[in-house]
């Protein structure tokens, strides 16, 4: 597996202020991912972060309210835009390798409250 | 129809039996399939993943496929406490990277 960090760990935001979630691996991986796991729910994708272009989002997620940077193998960042309560959520990166090569492995997760 | 299916639980088991969870999909064309195991406040973590059909033992646990009838299960061998989280499974559709998880159940192991 990966050793995957994220920062911050946890945040608590005024609504309509932004924030970065930094997510760092520990040595080069093929695929990165953004989830958000709302209070008692499953995961959902928000998108790919693809390195040195714009991510590929899924249905119900746009790049203004979450822009996405992936500048190396190593690294990406996620803002959550002009936070609402509903952003509320944990916020998780996660990683594949080139084997097995659709494993996921994912990150402590990021907890946002928002205000 | 949702796209990965899992019974919500609470799935309650004494310690030392065997927990039986299961999970249905509806993509066909699905190859890939994953349990995590999530533990309250925690991240989900790999327990195992499986590519073909019949059976696959890890240790405590056996991943069981049948694509013919579109569904997953996870048997985990002489239950501890220490199993007692939610089981998710994962399934890649879309024939590309995308993984698709059910709702999760939630086991509880008794003492």
């Amino acid at each position: 597996s990966a050793v995957i960090s994220q920062k911050p760990s946890r945040d608590i935001c005024q609504r309509g202020t932004s924030l970065t979630i930094q997510c760092q691996v520990d040595s080069q991986v093929t695929m990165m991912f953004w989830y958000r796991q709302q209070p008692g729910q499953s995961l959902t994708l928000i998108a790919t972060a693809n390195q040195g272009s714009e991510a590929t989002y899924e249905s119900g997620f746009v790049i203004d309210k979450f822009p996405i940077s992936r500048p190396n193998l190593t690294f990406s960042t996620l803002t959550v835009s002009n936070m609402s309560p509903e952003d509320s959520s944990i916020y998780l990166c996660s990683v594949t390798r080139q084997t097995p090569w659709e494993t996921q492995y994912f990150g402590p997760g990021t907890r946002l409250l928002v205000l | 129809q949702k796209e990965v299916e899992q019974n919500s639980g609470p799935l309650s088991v004494p310690e030392g039996a065997i927990a039986s969870l299961n999970c249905t999909y509806s993509d066909r064309g699905s190859q890939s399939f994953f349990w995590y195991r999530q533990y309250s406040g925690k991240s989900p973590e790999l327990i195992m993943f499986i590519y073909s059909n019949g059976d696959k033992e890890d240790g405590r646990f056996t991943a069981q496929l049948n694509k013919a009838s579109q569904y997953v299960s996870l048997l985990i061998r002489d239950s501890q406490p220490s199993d007692s989280a939610t089981y998710l499974c994962a399934v890649i559709t879309g024939g590309g990277n995308k993984l698709t998880f059910g709702t999760g159940t939630q086991l509880k192991v008794e003492l």
